[in-house]
């Protein structure tokens, strides 16, 4: 793989349900990001890691939890889907946390019903 | 509060100039991001400014004025390629992006 994959593309999901985003990244960046993008809204923050083994709370990170066990996975967790929860999810990387040129991954378009 | 302005939808000719301003407003300030995002697909780097000026790349050029808290981007020789989104987006004192809506460009022959 070269830069950052997500997975999966799509997904509809029941409102309720438990649902993990997956992110992986091979450019052996420090600094990861989880954002979602709404029509009309710009990139939100939801939550970000500095370096493997700590995270940070961003802008939205009410219903969302992350971990960061190593360098090039960065999972996002739904503990129970809501439908306001429906958007586009883009997870990013970057050098580190100081310079923000931010490379992103293709995204993941969740429909929670 | 926090906050970034950019204009929703702009409309120019193929072969044209186009400015696109973004004005912004941060809790410290460390440098000012333009990206691109073609429909359906990721976001992706244009240029960045963390001084006054302006940055020539290409076709594409972007300026800074700190005091002003302002930044356009400028587009040159538009081709319909260039149909896209543009993203600004500034670095606060913790060096966090801010992010504008974006604004779409449409490119007309």
């Amino acid at each position: 793989i070269a830069g950052i994959t997500q997975a999966p593309t799509s997904q509809i999901l029941a409102a309720g349900r438990r649902m993990t985003l997956r992110c992986t990244q091979d450019m052996r960046h420090n600094a990861m990001y989880w954002y979602r993008q709404d029509l009309g809204l710009g990139l939100r923050l939801i939550h970000y890691s500095n370096t493997a083994g700590t995270t940070g709370k961003g802008e939205v990170p009410d219903g969302y939890s992350v971990s960061r066990a190593n360098t090039d996975d960065f999972p996002l967790t739904l503990a129970s889907a809501v439908p306001s929860q429906t958007s586009v999810y883009f997870c990013a990387s970057s050098v580190d946390g100081s310079y923000n040129e931010q490379f992103f991954g293709p995204g993941t378009r969740l429909t929670v019903l | 509060g926090q906050n970034i302005d950019q204009p929703t939808e702009m409309t120019a000719t193929e072969g044209a100039i186009v400015q696109i301003n973004c004005t912004y407003q941060t809790s410290g300030f460390n440098g000012l991001f333009w990206y691109q995002q073609h429909a359906g697909e990721a976001p992706t780097f244009l240029s960045y400014n963390v001084l006054d000026g302006l940055e020539e790349k290409g076709r594409f050029s972007s300026f800074l004025s700190r005091s002003k808290g302002y930044s356009y981007l400028l587009l040159k020789e538009l081709q319909m390629k260039d149909s896209a989104s543009y993203l600004c987006a500034a670095q606060d004192s913790n060096y966090q992006l801010i992010w504008g809506a974006g604004t779409k460009l449409i490119i007309k022959p």
